[in-house]
């Protein structure tokens, strides 16, 4: 049982290109959640998912696209990478009854030069 | 935007001291979860807290769920070095079902 898998682990992008994030989960959750952390701001929600085929904005979703096709899979892209972008991107997801909390990936480090 | 304070930012102790750090907010919560994040992993759930003033133990920590349901405690007894880390609230507001609400987190640094 791998839990909440994301990759890559590590990515360094130059400015203005694109890049997709992949989150699976196997734990038939149906919420799943991405935030990034930057050093003092805690963990902010970039966009997060209720089900398959649903999107939703959280906090900071500017520069961010999603997509849930599959109930297990969650994709976070960014079409235009800016150093403003730079941060460590976490994906969680969660039973719908949040009560539970979340399980967390590891994370990945995302470097925009 | 942010609704959880939490406090301090950062502590820095001797192994073998409690530790205390809590969360406050103005909003009311109907869950309160305590999660650590170790250097280069995600954050891992500790202890999770369903009713008002309801008082926990996981090992060396114990969290409470605020009378008021505005705030939360964590405190972590004789602490060691693998103590180290960020912990993390979290609560589901009262009325939003989908997400919870974090806050900023405390770094713990255990000093030998």
């Amino acid at each position: 049982n791998a839990g909440v898998t994301q990759t890559p682990k590590f990515r360094v992008l130059k400015t203005g290109q694109s890049m997709t994030l992949l989150c699976a989960q196997d734990m038939n959750h149906e919420y799943m959640y991405w935030y990034r952390q930057d050093p003092g701001m805690g963990l902010r929600l970039i966009h997060y998912s209720v089900g398959e085929g649903t999107t939703a904005k959280g906090e900071v979703p500017d520069g961010y696209n999603v997509s849930r096709l599959k109930k297990q899979n969650f994709l976070l892209g960014l079409e235009s990478a800016a150093p403003s972008q730079t941060s460590v991107y976490f994906c969680a997801s969660s039973y719908s009854i949040i009560m539970r909390g979340y399980t967390f990936g590891s994370g990945t480090r995302l470097t925009v030069v | 935007g942010q609704q959880l304070n939490q406090s301090p930012q950062s502590m820095f102790i001797q192994e073998g001291e409690d530790v205390s750090m809590n969360c406050t907010s103005s909003s009311i919560f109907n869950t309160w979860l305590w999660y650590k994040q170790d250097p280069g992993e995600g954050p891992v759930l500790l202890i999770a807290l369903y009713k008002a003033g309801e008082l926990t133990s996981n090992g060396r920590l114990t969290a409470q769920f605020g009378i008021t349901r505005k705030d939360s405690f964590l405190n972590i007894s004789a602490s060691i070095p693998s103590d180290v880390g960020i912990y993390f609230c979290a609560g589901q507001l009262q009325g939003s079902a989908r997400q919870l609400t974090f806050g900023s987190g405390t770094q713990l640094t255990v000093l030998p």
